[in-house]
This record gives C-alpha cells, structure tokens and sequence, in this order.
C-alpha cells in the first residue's frame, strides 16, 4: 500500500509554456501533498505544501504565481508551471502524507522537465 | 527554521563491511526522523524512521539511533551488499503545527563487490 503515481514521468516543453504534473495516491488519501525540485546529485528542496482544499504554502523564494499547486481531492495535487523557462528544467517529486499515518510520506516517481 | 546536516557526502565500503551515515538536526523539538534510499532517477523510498520517544530501531539489516541530547541520529547498515548502492537521505520533521520534512545532503553510498 502507499503508492503515489505521477505524470508525465518526462516532459519537453518551449519555453514560455505552461506544463501542468500530475501527483496522485492511489491506494490511500492524502491531506497533504509535499512538491518537491530535485537538482543533480542534490538534495530535495522542498518548493510546497498542499492542504486538500486550501491554499498551499510555498516555501521562502518559490514564486507562487510561477509554481501554481491545486489540491483538489484527497488523492491529487497537480503542479503547473507556468511560463517556463530553461532554469525550470530540473526533475520535480511530490510526495504524500497518508492520512491515517501521522509521519509517513510517501514519494512519487517524480517527472523530468526539460525547457528548451 | 530546521537545518539538517549530513556526513559523509560518499561513502565507500567493501561488500559485507558495516556501512554508517551520521545526521545532526537544529531544532531540538523534531520529533520524526526517516531515512530514505534513491536509486538513481528513481523515487526516494523510505527504509526506515525513528520517532523522537525511541532511541534506536532495526530493521533487520538496517537501524537507526537517536540521541535527542546530541540531536544527532545514524543510520547503520550491517553485511552490505552491491544492491545498497544508492543515495541514502535523513530528514527531520520539526515539532510543532505542519508535516514538512527538511532533508539532510545525502550520502552516496558505494559497496563494492
């Protein structure tokens, strides 16, 4: 149990278009949904947190208006990011809490985004 | 906020030798700490967790210990094989309101055949 799917697992885009991601659990409900940038051999940064039915809550730096997150159900959190360009390229995970599991997060596969 | 620092950044052992990955955490009110593995351009899987009531948990070839004094926590890997290749990374989940998880740099992990 736990699965959390993502889509697409790669995406190529021109810059100054829009690319939305995908983040569902499958087997579970999730409240709260985790958006995460992965650079090359680098840690997880985390970008975002998405309450289900709220506002997310974006950490110091990430532009909101650039990275707009949508947690419409219990099961899917959707990343868009908006007018992308070349330094957007990076690889993003979601990651989600199970909602009867006070700690446990659970990853996504994650999506590789290149701007060209 | 939560700062977590992680050493070594490689980590190279012989197959069958212990491996061990140390973490120190900032905020003395975190209460959970995971340990994820990343093979890579795959997912962070999560191997094992400690919560901040426990001082060490195993997890047959895998354990982690807590000392909460110190605010550091280890991962231990005991007879490691080629297959626990990876990237290895600690968070800490601070206390108080929210679900965030701060990630430690982590560790890559080499065991040689």
């Amino acid at each position: 149990g736990a699965v959390v799917s993502q889509h697409p697992s790669w995406v190529i885009c021109k810059s100054g278009t829009s690319v939305k991601i995908e983040c569902r659990s499958l087997d579970f409900q999730a409240t709260t949904m985790f958006w995460y940038r992965q650079f090359p051999k680098q840690s997880l940064m985390l970008m975002a947190t998405s309450n289900e039915g709220s506002k997310a809550t974006y950490e110091q730096g990430v532009e909101k208006d650039k990275f707009l997150i949508n947690h419409a159900s219990l099961t899917l959190s959707t990343l868009t990011v908006t007018s992308a360009h070349p330094e957007d390229s990076s690889f993003y995970i979601c990651s989600a809490r199970h909602r009867d599991r006070t700690y446990e997060q659970y990853f996504g596969p994650g999506t590789r985004l290149t701007v060209t | 906020g939560e700062n977590v620092e992680q050493h070594p950044s490689t980590l190279s052992v012989q197959e069958g030798d212990s491996a061990v990955i140390k973490c120190t955490y900032s905020d003395s009110a975190s209460n959970y700490f995971p340990w994820y593995k990343q093979e890579l351009g795959k997912r962070p899987q999560l191997i094992i967790d400690i919560r901040s009531n426990v001082g060490e948990k195993k997890d047959q070839r895998i354990a982690v210990t807590l000392n909460k004094t110190a605010k550091h926590f280890s991962l231990h890997i005991t007879e490691t094989q080629p297959e626990d290749s990876a990237v290895y990374f600690c968070a800490a989940k601070p206390g108080g309101a929210g679900n965030m998880l701060t990630f430690g740099g982590g560790t890559r992990l080499m065991v040689k055949p």
